[in-house]
């Protein structure tokens, strides 16, 4: 398996354009995770999918920012319009079975530069 | 308010010594605990994941120990290598009402490890 895959890699925008950053999770695999890392903020998870399904979404900063899964092979996570501060790296992340003991594949991540 | 804190914030060692990162937490009520590693530029590795239940696991050279009483968790690494230099984040996952999992990240060490 190629792992999580995640595009584009780097995307450089202006302030107030769209953005929309894709996830290929692991096959098979029925969580997938947002996160967002950040030299001030580490770490945050955004939302979370189950089997397609939005299970938590309380990491989401604002309405500026939505997700979805449309199939299990596939997710979006796009920013509407984009600022400066979301200006970060965005990973998404896959793992399969029990969400409390299972491992976490992470993507390379995407870096998103906003100007 | 749920907290993962981490110490020390950067470290130093030499080739070939041993480590110790701490993570204490004031998550509650408590689930699981993971330790990853993030080289630079790219997405976190699972290292270990551990329950209520578990107070130690290993993983090759890195070994992880839980306290659930004081809410303390350590990350021993063991003759460290070059190829350690990284960043070492630990997250705390709790249960919320609904079934799902909530985590809360630490801001991650930054161990260095010198020739």
């Amino acid at each position: 398996d190629a792992g999580v895959i995640q595009s584009p890699r780097h995307e450089v925008t202006e302030m107030g354009q769209e953005v929309t950053l894709r996830c290929k999770p692991i096959s098979g695999h029925d969580y997938l995770f947002w996160y967002r890392q950040t030299m001030m903020r580490g770490l945050e998870l955004l939302i979370y999918f189950n089997n397609n399904v939005p299970i938590d979404d309380s990491g989401m900063p604002e309405d500026r920012f939505s997700a979805k899964m449309p199939n299990a092979s596939f997710s979006t996570l796009k920013i509407q319009p984009s600022e400066p501060r979301d200006s970060a790296v965005y990973f998404c992340a896959s793992s399969s079975g029990a969400e409390g003991s299972d491992t976490q594949y992470f993507g390379p991540g995407t870096r998103l530069t906003v100007l | 308010k749920n907290q993962v804190e981490q110490s020390p914030q950067s470290l130093i060692i030499l080739e070939g010594k041993n480590c110790t990162l701490q993570c204490n937490y004031t998550v509650s009520p408590f689930s699981n605990l993971r330790w990853y590693k993030q080289d630079t530029g790219r997405g976190p590795v699972s290292l270990t994941i551990m329950t209520f239940s578990e107070n130690t696991k290993s993983n090759g050279r890195y070994t992880a120990t839980l306290d659930a009483d004081t809410k303390q968790s350590s990350l021993h690494i063991t003759a460290s290598q070059l190829s350690d230099s990284a960043s070492y984040i630990c997250v705390v996952g709790v249960l919320n009402s609904g079934g799902y999992q909530k985590v809360t990240f630490g801001t991650g060490t930054k161990l260095q490890v010198i020739p």
